[in-house]
């Protein structure tokens, strides 16, 4: 098992130009997430799935789009990049949709710098 | 809405020292509670966590108890090592959705 993997470990961008962010899990875990983690204040939820097909948003959710077509794979898109969206961006799955006691398993995390 | 409130750090201690990080949180219903661990270059991992009101989580010489009384999840390690360098998250979850609210982090340094 993988875990859940995260590509590209790092990546600068100029304002206005797009990138996908991508996570996959091998775990068949119907739940997957998306979070920002800047200095000071934690890790915010920007979007979440509750399984293929299914997507919503979280608390921070502007400037980013997502899908899920598969259990595997939910990739984060920037539309437009902007200096506000440079931070680290993290995602997890968990198993069940039942489980709010469920262990989050988090990636290795995308470190973004938008210029 | 819920929300979750840490200590500030960073908090720096000296090898085999006692180490207490305060965590309160703010929530309706009946939360779920949690402390995940990020090691310096690393995504986080869980740390341990309490289902319950009175719930005692556990691991790796960390503990932490459930207190609805006071809100609180607070975490605390009798002996702390150099390799417990990281930063801490304490958090929760509330509803079926299994959305994860965190503080804003600790960082914690243990010297030789």
């Amino acid at each position: 098992n993988a875990g859940v993997t995260q590509t590209p470990k790092f990546q600068v961008l100029k304002t206005g130009q797009s990138m996908t962010l991508q996570c996959a899990q091998d775990m068949n875990h119907e739940y997957m997430s998306w979070y920002r983690q800047d200095p000071g204040m934690g890790l915010r939820l920007i979007h979440y799935s509750v399984g293929a097909g299914i997507t919503d948003q979280g608390e921070v959710p502007n400037g980013y789009n997502v899908s899920r077509s598969t259990t595997e794979d939910f990739p984060l898109r920037l539309l437009s990049a902007a200096p506000s969206q440079t931070s680290v961006y993290f995602c997890a799955s968990h198993p069940t949709l039942a489980g709010n006691t469920d262990t989050q398993y988090f990636g290795p995390g995308t470190r973004l710098t938008v210029l | 809405g819920d929300s979750v409130t840490q200590m500030e750090g960073p908090v720096t201690l000296s090898e085999e020292a006692f180490l207490t990080i305060n965590c309160t949180y703010t929530a309706t219903g009946y939360p779920s509670l949690f402390w995940y661990v990020q090691y310096p270059g690393e995504g986080l991992q869980l740390l341990l966590k309490a289902t319950k009101a009175d719930d005692k989580g556990s691991n790796k010489g960390f503990e932490a108890t459930y207190r609805k009384e006071t809100t609180s999840f607070h975490l605390e390690k009798g002996s702390v090592q150099v390799s417990d360098s990281a930063v801490y998250f304490c958090a929760l979850t509330t509803g079926n959705t299994g959305k994860l609210i965190f503080g804003q982090g600790t960082t914690l340094q243990v010297k030789p």
